[in-house]
């Protein structure tokens, strides 16, 4: 097992037009979240799975983002009509199962830059 | 107000000069402390987890401390390879039972 992974790392796209972002969490990791980080901050809430089921979204998920879990294996997020603001590091976290407070372990990023 | 304070925001050390980050928080019903190191470009890298008061835990130069109120990161004679953002995060049962709430991060640079 070789950890969060995460693809593509890097996405340049032009404003308005709609990316999505895949993350394989570690095996038998039934807990994954989705994190935003910009520069000089860090890594904000965005959602959280529990297996397929999406239990949280954070209020900076606005209706032109949407995340996935399917078969609770792997996620996506998908950004539809990027804005210049949605310019962010997108990072993806996963949990094993077991006691709510164990440590995550995040995978190494997209890159989103809008045009 | 922000839950989690980490300081200073940038700390610039000589190869071996030992010193200590910091990170506050303000949440009640703490469920656990993390601390992660970042380097430039990449995702958070799990260091430690505290969950009470008095606990301590070591890795290498590493030392990581907690108090009811905020948590230290003690880097013992550190080398240039330890520069990186070390960032800080609560699980708290006052808000959400899933999330980590982070902090800024203080970047950490080690000169040869």
């Amino acid at each position: 097992d070789t950890g969060v992974s995460q693809d593509p790392r890097h996405k340049i796209t032009k404003r308005g037009q709609n990316v999505t972002f895949r993350c394989d969490p570690i095996s038998e990791h039934n807990r994954l979240y989705w994190y935003r980080q910009t520069l000089g901050q860090g890594p904000e809430f965005l959602t959280y799975f529990q297996n397929e089921a999406q239990l949280e979204k954070s209020r900076l998920l606005s209706d032109r983002f949407s995340a996935e879990r399917p078969k609770g294996s792997f996620s996506t997020l998908e950004i539809q009509r990027t804005e210049q603001g949605d310019s962010a590091m997108y990072l993806c976290a996963s949990r094993a199962p077991g006691a709510m407070n164990t440590e995550a372990f995040f995978g190494q990023g997209t890159r989103l830059t809008v045009v | 107000e922000d839950q989690v304070t980490q300081s200073p925001e940038a700390l610039r050390l000589q190869e071996g000069e030992s010193s200590s980050l910091n990170c506050s928080y303000t949440v009640s019903g703490l469920r656990g402390l993390f601390w992660y190191r970042q380097d430039p470009g990449k995702g958070p890298e799990f260091l430690f987890t505290l969950y009470s008061a008095g606990e301590e835990k070591e890795k290498e130069r590493l030392k990581a401390t907690l108090t009811k109120k905020e948590s230290f990161l003690h880097i013992t004679a550190p080398k240039p390879e330890d520069s990186a953002t070390y960032l800080c995060a609560v699980q708290y049962s006052g808000g959400s039972n899933y999330k980590l709430t982070f902090g800024k991060g203080t970047l950490l640079t080690v000169n040869p």
